[in-house]
């Protein structure tokens, strides 16, 4: 099985900084089968990005995607309050991990 | 537009079963592999199963294989999950998510999810 291993556990920075969430593979994962979801307190997840950097049609340009082999990464440039919410990446390449999540706090 | 309404959670006591559904409409039902995906009280996402549209493709998490069974009805437009032998562990809110075409794939449409209680 391929855990996922996202850092950091929680992150506070305030509106219009830049947020850099990582996720760290156990072995090597093609980039075509890599997202990261947002997930708002009492909400389903919402897919943000696929395929490592191809973001969802409708989600704001702030949110971008890269990385490759094991080294995953999703920036949220020009933070707005609304972007408070837990981020997880995602494996889908062989069966189906989850990271642990990453708690974001706009403040 | 896509929408995926899970039904079917509630109180069950440990030992005992629950079988879960998700009707979806909006989309080519049959052409689509789905998952369901649940979520335990304050904690992160665990994948537990995926159907490919066809039925021929299927895969269960370790931790719920030999236990859960998935299931489809496509000509109900409608997905299913067995789950037997039900533990505490297995209290958590389930979602039905929907996956890609002829690849499992990332999620990009869910339900709002229904949850499952294991407690005597």
């Amino acid at each position: 099985e391929i855990v996922l291993t996202q850092s950091p556990g929680t992150l506070s920075l305030s509106p219009g900084e830049r947020a850099t969430l990582s996720c760290r593979a156990s072995q090597s994962v093609s980039s075509t089968y890599f997202a990261w979801y947002q997930q708002k307190p009492g909400q389903a997840p919402r897919l943000l990005i696929y395929a490592a950097s191809d973001r969802v049609s409708g989600i704001p340009d702030r949110f971008s995607g890269s990385g490759s082999g094991t080294d995953f990464t999703l920036t949220i440039s020009r933070l707005e309050p609304e972007d408070s919410a837990v981020y997880y990446c995602q494996q889908y390449g062989s069966s189906y991990t989850f990271g642990q999540g990453t708690k974001l706090d706009i403040k | 537009q896509v929408q995926l309404v899970e039904s079917g959670g509630g109180l069950v006591k440990p030992g005992g079963s629950l079988r879960l559904s998700c009707a979806g409409s909006g989309f080519a039902f049959s052409d689509y592999y789905l998952s369901w995906i649940r979520q335990a009280p304050g904690k992160g996402l665990e994948w537990v199963s995926y159907i490919s549209g066809s039925s021929t493709d299927t895969n269960y998490a370790d931790s719920v294989k030999g236990r859960f069974t998935i299931s489809r009805d496509n000509a109900k437009r409608s997905l299913h999950l067995q789950m037997n032998s039900l533990g505490a562990e297995d209290t958590a809110v389930y979602y039905c998510a929907r996956g890609g075409t002829g690849i499992p794939g990332s999620q990009r449409y869910w339900g709002q999810g229904t949850l499952v209680t294991v407690s005597s």
